[in-house]
């Protein structure tokens, strides 16, 4: 299995706080990313990277940050939270390549926002 | 645009009775890669498959096995004599890579019950 690693496992925060979730992997995979799955909505990208400090936007990025200074962390951060962030959260890294690999996900964090 | 779209949100079937799990992509990209994964009721997302646009072989592994069409934009996804084990949300995933970039694009995902 891939080695992904993502903390917490389960957060539960108030309306207003912030909230920062880790990704970490020892893979040495230059993509990571961050997805938020809701029912009804499967699995939609917030934010990913393609290396050190170089990030980009996905599809529901709104009220969400990242920042991976080292290969091996992605952090995404909640500034300051919201009912409708409560999800399951979920990394997944990928080495890119020629062919494409597939992405490889970490065992998710479980966010509610009260 | 690029979308995936699952249009079966729930199937469900007796044991050992086959069932296709239908999946359409839309990319303009002439190169892009498709995916299945299966989440069980525990919840990890588990790798099953990848297919490239210049592949349309069918793939067959165990029970499991994938017919793409370019014609009709499908990467649809069968298993046969299905089993209780079977049963999770199955989610197919588009990467387009006309633009350079390594974006992966995911249904809403179809949920398998099998009945013993």
């Amino acid at each position: 299995d891939a080695g992904i690693t993502q903390s917490p496992r389960h957060k539960v925060t108030e309306t207003g706080t912030p909230v920062t979730l880790r990704c970490h992997q020892t893979e040495n995979h230059r993509y990571m990313y961050w997805y938020r799955q809701d029912p009804g909505h499967g699995l939609r990208l917030i934010h990913y990277s393609y290396g050190v400090k170089d990030t980009d936007k996905g599809e529901v990025s709104d009220g969400y940050s990242v920042s991976r200074s080292k290969t091996e962390d992605f952090l995404l951060t909640l500034e300051s939270a919201t009912s409708s962030q409560t999800s399951v959260y979920f990394c997944a890294i990928s080495d890119g390549g020629l062919d494409n690999s597939p992405l490889h996900f970490g065992n998710g964090t479980r966010l509610t926002v009260t | 645009a690029q979308k995936v779209t699952q249009a079966q949100t729930e199937i469900s079937v007796v044991e050992k009775e086959d069932v296709t799990l239908d999946c359409v992509y839309e990319t303009r990209d002439t190169t892009y890669y498709l995916f299945w994964y299966k989440q069980p009721p525990s919840g990890e997302l588990v790798f099953l498959i990848r297919r490239n646009s210049f592949d349309e072989q069918n793939e067959i592994s165990g029970r499991y096995s994938w017919n793409f069409q370019k014609s009709t934009s499908s990467f649809n996804f069968t298993i046969t004599a299905s089993q209780v084990v079977d049963s999770a949300v199955y989610f197919c995933a588009l990467s387009p890579r006309g633009s350079g970039t390594y974006k992966y694009i995911f249904g809403t995902g179809t949920r398998l019950k099998v009945l013993a």
